[in-house]
């Protein structure tokens, strides 16, 4: 089983700035199959990014991810009111499909 | 539009079992693999299986092997999971999920749509 571990666990910005979340998996991800998701409070997680950097329908240019074998980020280029929200990311390239533990962006 | 609407909440006493429903609408529901993930109070998902609505392809997470049980029906377009010998940290939010994006053969088993979320609390 890959185990993802996700740094930091909080990170504390303002909008306008930029977030860079990592997540670091115990063994290379076949085909580097990383995704990204948002959660809200109350809300069902929102894909964001699937096959380490493709963007899943909708979501707005400013989430780029990147990475490849172990090593996998999500930025955030300019932060936005709704971008405060905990971000799990996913490896789907081997069962079991696990997530990593998640990391908050919050404000700072 | 893809809706995937699930069961409603359920209490349910430790050892007891319990069967969420999640009825799908708005796609083929044989195309597509369907992923089961919880998510205990304040804590993060948690993946519990896929199942392939096409094939009948199941994977289980290895800590959930022994006690979890995924179907669909195609009539209905339903997709079922069923978890068995309840404890109290099996508390916790159960969604379904969607996966594939038309085109993309990279997004197979992932959680494209979601359904609502069903409840589940375990208690005496």
């Amino acid at each position: 089983e890959i185990v993802l571990t996700q740094s930091p666990g909080t990170l504390s910005l303002s909008p306008g700035e930029r977030a860079t979340l990592s997540c670091r998996a115990s063994q290379s991800v076949s085909s580097n199959y990383l995704a990204w998701y948002q959660q809200k409070p109350g809300q069902a997680p929102r894909l964001l990014i699937y096959a380490a950097s493709s963007r899943a329908t909708g979501i707005p240019d400013r989430f780029s991810g990147s990475g490849s074998g172990t090593d996998f980020t999500l930025s955030i280029s300019r932060l936005e009111p709704e971008d405060f929200a905990i971000y799990y990311c996913q490896q789907h390239g081997n069962s079991p499909f696990t997530f990593g533990p998640g990391s908050k962006v919050d404000f700072k | 539009q893809v809706q995937l609407v699930q069961s409603g909440a359920e209490v349910t006493n430790p050892g007891a079992s319990v069967k969420v429903s999640c009825k799908a609408s708005g796609f083929t529901f044989t195309s597509y693999g369907f992923s089961w993930v919880r998510q205990a109070p304040g804590q993060g998902l948690e993946w519990l299986g896929w199942i392939s609505a096409h094939t009948g392809i199941i994977y289980y997470a290895d800590n959930f092997q022994d006690r979890v049980t995924m179907t669909t029906d195609t009539s209905t377009s339903t997709a079922y999971m069923e978890l068995r010998s309840l404890r109290f940290d099996d508390t916790a939010v159960y969604y379904c999920a969607r996966d594939y994006i038309s085109g993309q053969s990279s997004s197979w088993y992932l959680c494209v749509h979601w359904g609502q979320g069903t409840l589940v609390t375990v208690s005496s």
